[in-house]
């Protein structure tokens, strides 16, 4: 079935880069999202990249794509300390609605 | 900016109660979906609306869980007989069709729901 796995935990200092990997198993996804969850607050979309791109550039934001591999990464720039938040990647096929989530990466900016 | 809200932030019902969850999507929407994370645990697909009909479900959206689009603007969620496993936040999201072949998902802020 489908799977998107995320690492845990991710703690960087303030002005570095930060880059958040996900890995998913289903070949037909047709496009992945970034999700940002700060505590007590919904999931605000960050970005998206469709899955005949390799990469998304978005101010700060980049989205890296392996289709090969399966592996999705996002790249922060010039990390801050409100960036610190839960980021979840989901995947949404073709023929269906729903996303799947991963387990979601907790990153912690220092200052 | 438009956004998805959600009523109430925090209900406590007591096992075997009915709850209703309430949603009022961004106005120009027409897709439909309820998610629900269990602390710790993965955000997962619940159930998808389109068109006052269900399109897709979830196999833990069993006959305990019903939605509804009462008017034009509320979209609920109904558990029926609440079991102390349904204790998780429930988000709402909704969609347009933009024509490129995504259906970009906005959330709602979600409700956390405690089954005692």
């Amino acid at each position: 079935g489908e799977d998107v796995e995320q690492s845990l935990f991710l703690s960087v200092r303030e002005g570095d880069s930060s880059v958040i990997n996900c890995t998913y198993t289903d070949s037909s996804s047709t496009y992945l999202y970034w999700y940002k969850q700060e505590p007590g607050a919904g999931l605000q979309l960050l970005t998206y990249i469709f899955s005949n791109m390799d990469m998304k550039q978005d101010q700060r934001l980049t989205v890296l794509l392996n289709k090969k591999d399966k592996h999705l990464s996002l790249r922060i720039a010039d990390t801050q300390t409100g960036d610190s938040a839960i980021y979840f990647c989901a995947e949404e096929t073709s023929g269906t609605y729903k996303y799947i989530f991963g387990t979601g990466t907790r990153l912690k900016v220092l200052a | 900016e438009p956004e998805v809200t959600q009523t109430p932030s925090h209900q406590v019902t007591q096992m075997g109660q009915e709850v209703i969850l309430r949603c009022v999507p961004i106005s120009n929407h027409l897709y439909f979906y309820w998610y629900r994370q269990i602390l710790g645990q993965k955000v997962e697909f619940l159930v998808s609306f389109y068109n006052n009909e269900i399109s897709e479900k979830s196999e833990i959206f069993d006959d305990q869980f019903s939605v509804e689009r009462p008017d034009g603007s509320n979209f609920t969620l109904k558990i029926r007989s609440t079991k102390l496993e349904d204790s998780a936040m429930y988000f709402c999201a909704s969609s347009e069709d933009l024509g490129t072949g995504t259906y970009e998902q906005y959330f709602g802020p979600g409700t956390r729901l405690t089954v005692t």
